[in-house]
């Protein structure tokens, strides 16, 4: 059964810098990975998508990297703003029609 | 419109009546998916259709819990005998394998209180 970690759970940092969500699976054999964004009361909001065969994916100040064979990846947010405040979730598929199977978060804090 | 659309946007409901929570997909998306998200926790896997067919109603709690997509657009998830336990947010998420990779778009979710 895939289970899927992200640490920390909460982070708050100062506006401006560069900080990094992490997320963590157990079975390597992924279809995709894709990062949302929650804000409070809210629905997901799709951030970026990685392919399995993918390594990495960048949009903006967002950076992501997946590496399968240490079941991790990364969501980077350069030069960060209040206006990122929210919940980052990541989600791992298993097959292109499959369920996907979330972690439960890390919800972020910029503080100005 | 443009997005998936989830109806009503907030349900109370009285320990043991039926609510119905509707779904509307991206129109000529294939694929969709039920989630269930409890407060502080990432949402959790329902069931799944593909077009009319229900592929996958692994995720589903009890026999209260039974969803539908008749003509393969709009879906419906209906509690039965509602408990406090199934105060929740419910999540639509539709995609269209395969062109768009898989990729996921949510509704904005139906927050059910029982009370």
């Amino acid at each position: 059964k895939q289970e899927v970690t992200q640490i920390p759970a909460a982070l708050s940092v100062p506006e401006g810098e560069n900080l990094v969500l992490n997320c963590s699976f157990t079975d390597s054999a992924i279809y995709n990975l894709q990062w949302f964004r929650q804000d409070p009361g809210k629905g997901l909001t799709s951030l970026l998508l990685i392919q399995s065969s993918q390594r990495e994916q960048t949009s903006g100040r967002l950076n992501a990297s997946l590496d399968k064979s240490s079941g991790r990846s990364t969501l980077y947010i350069a030069a960060s703003q209040p206006g990122d405040s929210a919940t980052y979730l990541c989600a791992v598929r298993v097959s292109n029609a499959g369920k996907s199977t979330f972690g439960d978060g890390t919800t972020l804090t910029v503080k100005p | 419109g443009a997005g998936v659309s989830q109806s009503p946007r907030y349900k109370v409901a009285k320990r043991g009546q039926d609510v119905a929570l509707r779904c509307d997909p991206i129109s000529g998306h294939v694929s969709l998916f039920w989630y269930q998200q409890a407060l502080g926790q990432g949402p959790e896997f329902l069931t799944y259709f593909q077009n009319e067919a229900q592929l996958d109603k692994s995720g589903l709690p009890s026999d209260r819990f039974f969803a539908e997509r008749p003509e393969g657009s709009v879906s419906t998830l209906k509690i039965q005998r509602t408990q406090q336990e199934d105060s929740a947010v419910y999540l639509c998420a539709s995609s269209f394998p395969p062109l768009l990779a898989g990729e996921a778009f949510f509704g904005q979710g139906t927050r059910l209180t029982v009370v």
